[in-house]
């Protein structure tokens, strides 16, 4: 089992709509997480961290279920610039070694 | 700015001749990685440097050198390059303390 999971997509989505996805880790010594976004052909950004009490920023939301073992990312009113792959990311405790998912391609449609 | 700059950004070689992709960060992080992406194996781990002087390999670090003699710099070695090395490449950096990474523009190489 891969250590970070994430369904592939694409998710084709209409503007304006509210979307969610989630992502599944099997260490249960993962310690930080984080989602990130990629454009196309362009450098990964982080979007925003992932804590236990959950986080929200404008219109995103993330969570993090300990108990299991997901977090989740959830995109209100979406928007055409919201198009992108969206990268779950976790640390492991111990030796830090950060693990990306393959990430999850979002396609808003006018 | 705080930023991570990798150069070139585009780079077409011959098989077998070496070269060096540079990373260099201003932000003074002591964590800094190299990564491939490829189409539908996502972004995979080559080399990584805990800090000055400590590097260990990452997920596929065969064909690739590394060397952290600076805290800001972190080139990327390919001795004998193969087409198998043709690849969208990232560096990246983070702060041991703080977590989340900070990526280079990326380099796109092409191994003929």
């Amino acid at each position: 089992r891969k250590e970070v999971e994430q369904d592939p997509g694409p998710f084709n989505v209409p503007e304006g709509a509210t979307v969610a996805f989630n992502c599944t880790y099997s260490n249960s010594a993962s310690q930080s997480f984080f989602w990130y976004r990629q454009d196309c052909r362009k450098e990964p950004k982080l979007l925003m961290s992932v804590y236990s009490s959950g986080n929200e920023d404008g219109r995103f939301t993330a969570q993090l279920n300990r108990a299991s073992q997901y977090i989740s990312l959830l995109i209100r009113d979406s928007k055409l610039s919201d198009s992108a792959t969206y990268l779950c990311v976790v640390t492991r405790r111990g030796d830090d070694k950060i693990i990306f998912g393959k990430g999850t391609r979002l396609h808003i449609l006018p | 700015e705080a930023q991570v700059t990798q150069n070139p950004r585009y780079l077409i070689t011959v098989t077998g001749k070496k070269l060096t992709v540079t990373c260099s960060q201003n932000m003074n992080h002591e964590y800094m990685s190299w990564y491939r992406q490829d189409p539908g194996l996502g972004l995979r781990q080559i080399y990584y440097s805990m800090n000055v002087e400590v590097t260990d390999k990452g997920d596929v670090p065969e064909g690739y050198k590394v060397s952290r003699k600076e805290k800001r710099n972190f080139p990327l070695i390919l001795e004998s390059p193969s087409p198998n090395q043709t690849s969208l490449y990232f560096c990246a950096s983070s702060s041991l303390y703080r977590g989340g990474y900070t990526f280079g523009s990326g380099t796109r190489l092409t191994v003929v």
